[in-house]
């Protein structure tokens, strides 16, 4: 059965970078038709998309973050990471990492981490 | 980018009633790329349908989706207890994006 961990700090001071890992069990990260990605949620908000990496190297990034944020995988480890820099109070939120459905696109989450809650002290 | 806005905010019904959750895209979304998420307080959010129509693995038959170019709607069936949560739809064009989400509380 296929698992997804999120793991990082939960507090990150502003302007520095926020950085977080998910770990895939029961499953590979090197699979046909799977990105990997990374959604967000402020307290008592909405969902929003963050990014997502296929094994092969392409990445999709949210325009209104893409500027600072970066997401890698090692497939070695079967891990996945993001990386926000320059982070203000408004990048507080719960962060789930997640399987999504797809091959050249990402299209739908299909299985989520249980996410984590960074703080962000303003 | 598209947005999806989803109506009502909240919706209000007893057990066993039909929710009607509505999703409007502000532009066409192509092949009905639209998906549907329930998400209970302190969980993830999990997968009810995508392709508009599609039940995911697992999901009671009481969930529909319906719609395509910009309107989609989930239905639920009959309210089961465990039903009441926040529901999400989501487009996947590029970018992917979320509506805002709809409550479903007990009346």
């Amino acid at each position: 059965q296929l698992q997804l961990r999120e793991s990082g700090p939960g507090l990150v001071k502003v302007s520095e970078t926020l950085s977080l890992t998910c770990i895939v069990s029961g499953g590979s990260i090197s699979s046909d038709n799977f990105f990997w990605g990374w959604i967000r949620q402020a307290p008592g908000k909405g969902l929003e998309y963050i990014a997502s990496i296929y094994y092969r190297g392409t990445t999709h990034y949210n325009p209104s973050l893409k500027s600072r944020v970066t997401i890698s995988a090692d497939k070695s480890k079967n891990q996945f990471s993001l990386r926000l820099k320059s982070v203000t109070a408004a990048d507080t939120a719960v962060f789930y990492c997640a399987r999504i459905y797809g091959r050249w696109e990402p299209y739908y989450f299909d299985s989520w981490g249980q996410g984590t809650l960074v703080t962000v002290p303003s | 980018e598209i947005v999806l806005t989803q109506s009502p905010g909240t919706l209000s019904l007893s057990p066993g009633e039909r929710a009607t959750l509505s999703c409007r895209a502000s532009q066409s979304v192509s092949s009905n790329y639209v998906a549907w998420y329930q998400q209970k307080p302190g969980q993830a959010p999990g997968l009810l349908v995508y392709g508009a129509f599609i039940r995911a693995t697992g999901v009671p038959d009481r969930f529909s989706g319906s719609g395509s170019g910009t309107d989609f709607t989930l239905t639920i069936d009959r309210l089961e207890p465990e039903d009441f949560a926040v529901y999400y739809c989501q487009q996947y064009g590029s970018p992917l994006t979320f509506g805002g989400g709809t409550k479903v509380e007990i009346k």
